[in-house]
C-alpha cells in the first residue's frame, strides 16, 4: 500500500514559468514532509521540509504547502531554471514509526530552456 | 557539511556471492538506513538503524542483513545475491527526530 504518491511520473515547464509538484499521502499521523531532489548518479540531495503544525514554508525559489484536509502538499518552484531538471521526491515521517521516512515514487521534472 | 560515503559507486556480482555494501558518516548521526531505487518505485526502506547495534527491518528486509558495530558505520549484507537485487543502493543518516536525511551518492549494484 502506497501511503506517498506522487501521481505524475514527469513534467516539463518552459524556464522562468512555475513549477508545481504534487505529493498525497494516506496516513494521517504523519507530521513531516520533506522534498529531495535527485541527479543521475547522484544520491537525493535536501531541498526543504514542513511540519504538520505549518501550512507553508518557503526557501528561496521553492515553496512547500501543505493541506493537511486533503492530505496533499505541493512543491512550487519559480521561477524554473534548467538546472532545476532532475527527479524529485517527496517523503513523510511521523506515527509510530518516527525515524521511518516513506518517500514517493518521484516526479521527473524537465525544465525547458 | 554532512558527509555520507559509500564505499563503492558501482558493483557487478554474480548470482549466489555473498555482497557487503559499506556506508560512512562523519557527523556523529544517530540514525541510518538503507534504501534501494527502482524505477517507478521510488526509495524503498530495507532496514535502518537508530543506534549502535540495532537495527529494524524496513519495508523490504526480505534477502538482507545489516551490521552496525560502530556508530559512524553501516553496512547492509546480501547473503546470498539475486538478480532480482540489481537496483541502486543509498545509505542514509539523520540526527535526532524531525530532521532531514542526508544521503550517499549511492552504489548501483548489478547481479548477474
Amino acid at each position: 500500500d502506497q501511503q506517498v504518491k506522487q501521481n505524475s511520473p514527469s513534467l516539463s515547464v518552459q524556464e522562468g514559468r512555475i513549477s508545481i509538484l504534487n505529493c498525497d499521502y494516506t496516513n494521517s499521523m504523519f507530521d513531516y514532509f520533506l522534498w529531495y531532489k535527485k541527479y543521475p548518479a547522484e544520491g537525493p540531495t535536501f531541498l526543504i521540509s514542513i511540519s504538520s503544525i505549518k501550512d507553508k514554508n518557503e526557501d528561496g525559489r521553492f515553496t512547500v504547502f501543505l493541506n493537511k484536509s486533503a492530505k496533499h502538499l505541493s512543491l512550487h518552484i519559480v521561477p524554473s531554471q534548467p538546472g532545476d531538471s532532475a527527479v524529485y521526491f517527496c517523503a513523510a515521517s511521523g506515527g509510530s514509526g518516527t525515524y521511518k521516512y516513506i518517500f514517493g515514487t518521484g516526479t521527473r521534472l524537465k525544465v525547458l530552456a | 557539511d554532512v558527509k555520507v560515503t559509500q564505499s563503492s559507486r558501482y558493483l557487478v556480482k554474480r548470482t549466489g556471492e555473498k555482497v557487503f555494501l559499506e556506508c560512512v558518516q562523519d557527523m556523529d548521526h544517530e540514525n541510518m538506513f538503507w534504501y534501494r531505487q527502482d524505477p517507478g518505485l521510488g526509495l524503498r526502506l530495507i532496514y535502518f538503524s537508530y543506534d549502535v547495534k540495532m537495527k529494524e527491518k524496513g519495508d523490504i528486509p526480505e534477502g538482507y542483513s545489516v551490521s552496525r558495530e560502530k556508530k559512524e558505520r553501516f553496512s547492509l549484507i546480501l547473503e546470498s545475491a539475486s538478480t532480482n537485487q540489481t537496483s541502486m543502493y543509498l545509505c542514509a543518516s539523520s540526527g535526532t527526530g524531525g530532521s532531514p536525511l542526508h544521503f550517499g551518492n549511492g552504489t548501483r549494484l548489478t547481479v548477474t
